[in-house]
């Protein structure tokens, strides 16, 4: 199964609305998760279950779709957002990742 | 607070082995299942394989089937990968995750480790 994210990078301005879009290459229902990863570092789960805010994390965050579009939603960018975002489906095995959108803070 | 640890890593040649250990902490380690994740340098996640919290279910992602073993030790809270007939193309970051799973069946890598990296050269 192929997950496809767009865009592959965006730059965008502090307090701006981004969305990132990842696309199933099947129905995998509501069984997407995002993650955040910053240079070096490990990655962070943000979101479970399409739209379900894992504990701790900003509301600024949100998720949302199911079958086979999904987007994750920055409401207000802050500069501590600047990171890789990847999107992973938990449907079946092999899990599968998206090749990640990396968001730049103008 | 949940801290998985790997250690491991390091350089080896081309169809050489390696076992990469991952000790755990925080939370009650025989009842989670848990997962390799590998992250080429600059490059994307790729899930390499899942054990459940008795051992009874390994799954194994295609690149790696067959080469590599995953198992761990619930008396010692600890997890590991053995790695054989090493390539090129698993030069990687290989990460120690705790899976977890919603009622409704989603998988999700709810908690990572630091990393531990593998260079597979000549």
């Amino acid at each position: 199964m192929q997950m496809t994210q767009s865009p592959s990078s965006l730059s965008a301005s502090v307090g701006d609305r981004v969305t990132f879009t990842c696309r199933a290459s099947q129905n995998i229902l509501t069984y997407l998760n995002w993650y955040q990863q910053k240079p070096g570092k490990a990655p962070d789960l943000l979101i479970y279950g399409a739209s379900t805010l894992q504990t701790g994390v900003p509301s600024r965050f949100s998720g949302s779709g199911s079958g086979t579009d999904f987007t994750l939603t920055i409401s207000s960018l802050q500069p501590e957002d600047s990171a890789t975002y990847f999107c992973q489906q938990g449907y079946s095995t092999p899990y599968t990742f998206g090749q990640g959108t990396k968001l730049e803070i103008k | 607070e949940v801290h998985l640890v790997e250690s491991g890593g390091g350089l080896v040649k081309p169809g050489g082995s390696l076992r990469l250990s991952c000790a755990a902490s925080g939370f009650t380690f025989s009842t989670h299942s848990l997962s390799w994740v590998r992250q080429s340098p600059g490059q994307g996640l790729e899930w390499v394989a899942s054990i459940t919290s008795s051992s009874s279910v390994k799954n194994y992602g295609d690149s790696v089937k067959g080469r590599f073993t995953i198992s761990r030790d619930n008396a010692k809270n600890s997890l590991y990968l053995q790695m054989n007939s090493l390539r090129a193309e698993d030069t990687a970051v290989y990460y120690c995750v705790r899976r977890n799973q919603m009622l409704s069946g989603d998988y999700y890598f709810e908690n990572w480790g630091q990393g531990t990296l593998v260079t597979v050269s000549s």
